[in-house]
């Protein structure tokens, strides 16, 4: 029961470049989203998030887009920069429960 | 900022023994949950806590699992009887509004053996 994917379990970026996490859901009527970043030994934490009202969504460096015919979002980070090095969670919230995906783990190296 | 604190950080326990894992929510919030996290695997929702009673449960949350807000600033998580299978980072996270983004504490990492 995988409503939730996040296809790439890591991703490597420079310092400096943008880093791209994606996320497909598999039900068209989940209308909220969030991302959340977590490191080791540490709770996740919230980074950002989006109703199916829009399909972008700003917070400094962190954006994420919607594309609900597709049933996909994604996080963008600009600049990236070495502390963003985590495990990131996309997480749909559907009657009073967060539903995550299995995590891509983000290194950003200098 | 608020925080979520979670006690203790590491537990273990020999299987068949009962366990609780506390937490202190942020102070004004209202929503409380339980999530756990199978080493390797995703973040997975356990129950959601409100108005002193269960919102929803997971299949996860069977009889052996429970949860109490004993005296209005703890939440409890007890493993009545614990299996292998129970080992997990368990976090607790808290909202003071839902569809919020929630809090999450730090975690407690349980081991049975």
């Amino acid at each position: 029961d995988q409503q939730v994917k996040q296809n790439s379990p890591s991703l490597s970026v420079q310092e400096g470049r943008i880093s791209i996490l994606n996320c497909d859901y598999t039900n068209s009527m989940f209308d909220y989203f969030l991302w959340y970043k977590k490191y080791p030994a540490e709770g996740p934490t919230f980074l950002i998030s989006i109703s199916s009202i829009k399909d972008k969504n700003e917070d400094g460096r962190f954006t994420v887009f919607l594309n609900k015919s597709a049933k996909h979002l994604s996080l963008h980070i600009v600049p990236s920069q070495p502390g963003d090095s985590a495990v990131y969670f996309c997480a749909i919230y559907n009657t009073d429960k967060l539903i995550f995906g299995t995590g891509t783990r983000l290194q950003v190296f200098p | 900022e608020p925080e979520v604190t979670q006690t203790p950080s590491h537990q273990v326990t020999q299987m068949g023994q009962e366990v609780i894992l506390r937490c202190v929510p942020i102070s004004n919030h209202l929503y409380f949950y339980w999530y756990r996290q199978i080493l390797g695997q995703k973040v997975e929702f356990l129950v959601s806590f409100y108005n002193n009673e269960i919102s929803e449960k997971s299949e996860i949350f069977d009889d052996q699992f429970s949860v109490e807000r004993p005296d209005g600033s703890n939440f409890t998580l007890k493993i009545r009887s614990t299996k292998l299978e129970d080992s997990a980072m368990y976090f607790c996270a808290s909202t003071a509004r839902q569809v919020y983004g929630y809090t999450f504490g730090s975690g407690t990492r349980l081991t049975v053996v």
